[in-house]
C-alpha cells in the first residue's frame, strides 16, 4: 500500500497570503496525484487531478506540481473560503489512498 | 450536472450490517465507477472500494474484504454498499464518489461526491 504523508499538519495564514502545502509518496505514483479540498460539513471537492490539472471551476490560484514522490499545492493568495482541509490522494497502484491532510485556519 | 443522493442516517447496534444506497440523478453511470469513502469523526479519509457498473467488477481494499459487499443496479441508476459486523469504529460518515474519464490525461478521478451518509455503531 502507498502511504502519503502531508505537511505540515496545520498552516496557520491571513487572508492574501501564499499557502504551500506538501504531499510525499511512500513510493513513485508518477504523476497520478490528486488534490481535495473539504470544507466543515461538505463533501471533498476535486481541486487537482494529475499532480497539476486544474479540475472544472477550480480558480487559477489553485496549482498543482511535483511528480513520482513529492508533490506541492500552492494556493498564491488565500480567500476567505480557501480555509480548508486539504488532502491528496493517489491513484496510481491498489488501494487508493489519501494523505491525512493539512488544515489551512485563519491566523 | 450529476447529483448522487444518498440513503439517509443509521444508528446500528455491533455486529449487526448497514447497507448504504447512492443513487444518480443524472449523467452517465454504467461505465463510470462509484467509489465509497468514509470519514470517522474528525479524521482523514480512507477509500474502502469501488464497483464498475456495466462489468460488476469490484475492487477494494484489503481491511475491508470479507466484511464490505459493493454492488450496483443499473436499471435504478443506484450503487450500494454494505458493511458487516459492525464494531463502534465504523462510526463514520460514507461517502459514494463518482469516477470520471478525464481526457486530458486518460485517467479517472472522483470528481462528483455523494451528500454523504452518516452511521453510528452503539449500544
Amino acid at each position: 500500500e502507498i502511504v502519503l504523508t502531508q505537511s505540515p499538519a496545520t498552516l496557520s495564514l491571513s487572508p492574501g497570503e501564499r499557502a504551500t502545502l506538501y504531499c510525499r509518496a511512500s513510493q513513485s505514483v508518477d504523476n497520478y496525484l490528486a488534490w481535495f479540498q473539504q470544507k466543515r460539513g461538505q463533501a471533498p471537492r476535486l481541486l487537482i487531478y494529475d499532480a497539476s490539472n486544474r479540475a472544472t471551476g477550480i480558480p487559477a490560484r489553485f496549482r498543482g506540481s511535483g511528480s513520482g514522490t513529492d508533490f506541492t499545492l500552492t494556493i498564491s493568495s488565500l480567500e476567505p473560503e480557501d480555509f480548508a482541509v486539504y488532502y491528496c490522494q493517489q491513484r496510481s497502484n491498489w488501494p487508493l489512498t489519501f494523505g491525512p491532510g493539512t488544515t489551512v485556519e485563519i491566523k | 450536472q450529476v447529483q448522487l443522493v444518498q440513503s439517509g442516517a443509521e444508528v446500528r447496534e455491533p455486529g449487526s450490517s448497514v447497507k448504504v444506497s447512492c443513487k444518480a440523478s443524472r449523467g452517465p453511470f454504467r461505465t463510470n465507477s462509484i467509489n465509497w469513502v468514509r470519514q470517522a469523526p474528525g479524521q482523514g479519509l480512507e477509500w474502502m472500494g469501488r464497483i464498475i457498473p456495466v462489468l460488476g467488477t469490484v475492487n477494494s481494499a484489503q481491511k475491508f474484504q470479507g466484511r464490505v459487499t459493493i454492488v450496483a443496479d443499473e436499471s435504478t441508476r443506484t450503487a450500494y454498499m454494505e458493511l458487516s459486523s459492525l464494531r463502534s469504529e465504523d462510526t463514520a460518515v460514507y461517502y459514494c464518489a463518482r469516477e470520471s474519464y478525464f481526457e486530458r490525461s486518460g485517467n479517472y478521478y472522483m470528481d462528483v461526491w455523494g451528500t454523504g451518509t452518516a452511521v453510528t455503531v452503539s449500544s
